[in-house]
């Protein structure tokens, strides 16, 4: 039973490419949750997405950021035109049912983006 | 205000000794709360979690909750070199459909 799984772990850009990040829940999960962290700092919270849905976004910076998680295929989170501000881990975790509910979230490995 | 604050540390203890990672949160209806687990450079993981007022043990671990105080912490008993990670308290708020994580707690067990 596979885990979620994140690619690619490492992703190199300069500054103002695109950098998508794809992230695969658990099998059985179908809510999905970034985090972004940067070095010795907690993880922040970026957005959460249910299949088809986003249900809270809060955390996403307003411009040039998007989540979406598709019916078919993996959640994938879109970094246009990045900046080295950009440059962290961005987590993925996804949980059965809704946090609200008291459900645990289960993270992947993450993806180290890197803006040179 | 944080809404998740934790003692960023290093907290340094003997190898064989109780560590006490905790934290605070600011959201008095919060009903559901985890501990993470972190080494450097790899994802988190989840080793406790507590809904109700009160200690829950598993193992070497016993996760402390007091909602009066709005504070939570982790016991980890017989602290091994292993143990050495940072430890991040996390939040579900009552209005929030997400988990608000706290800075994380960097633990060093000292052989």
């Amino acid at each position: 039973n596979a885990g979620v799984m994140q690619n690619p772990r490492h992703l190199v850009r300069r500054r103002g490419q695109e950098a998508r990040l794809r992230c695969s829940p658990m099998k059985g999960h179908s809510h999905v949750y970034w985090y972004r962290q940067l070095p010795e700092e907690g993880l922040k919270f970026m957005v959460y997405l249910q299949k088809e849905n986003i249900i809270d976004e809060s955390g996403m910076p307003k411009e040039r950021f998007s989540a979406e998680f598709p019916k078919e295929g993996p959640s994938i989170l879109r970094i246009q035109q990045v900046v080295r501000g950009d440059s962290a881990a961005y987590f993925c975790a996804s949980s059965p049912g809704a946090t609200g509910a008291g459900e645990k979230l289960f993270f992947g490995s993450g993806t180290q983006l890197s803006v040179l | 205000q944080k809404e998740v604050e934790q003692n960023s540390g290093p907290l340094s203890v003997p190898e064989g000794a109780i560590a006490s990672p905790n934290c605070t949160y600011s959201d008095r209806g919060s009903q559901s709360f985890f501990w993470y687990r972190q080494y450097s450079g790899k994802s988190p993981e989840l080793i406790m979690f507590i809904y109700s007022n009160g200690d829950k043990e598993d193992g070497r671990f016993t996760a402390q909750l007091n909602k009066a105080s709005q504070y939570v912490s982790l016991l980890i008993r017989d602290s091994q070199p292993s143990d050495s990670a940072t430890y991040l308290c996390a939040v579900i708020y009552s209005s929030a459909s997400k988990i608000i994580f706290g800075s994380g707690t960097r633990l060093s067990i000292r052989p």
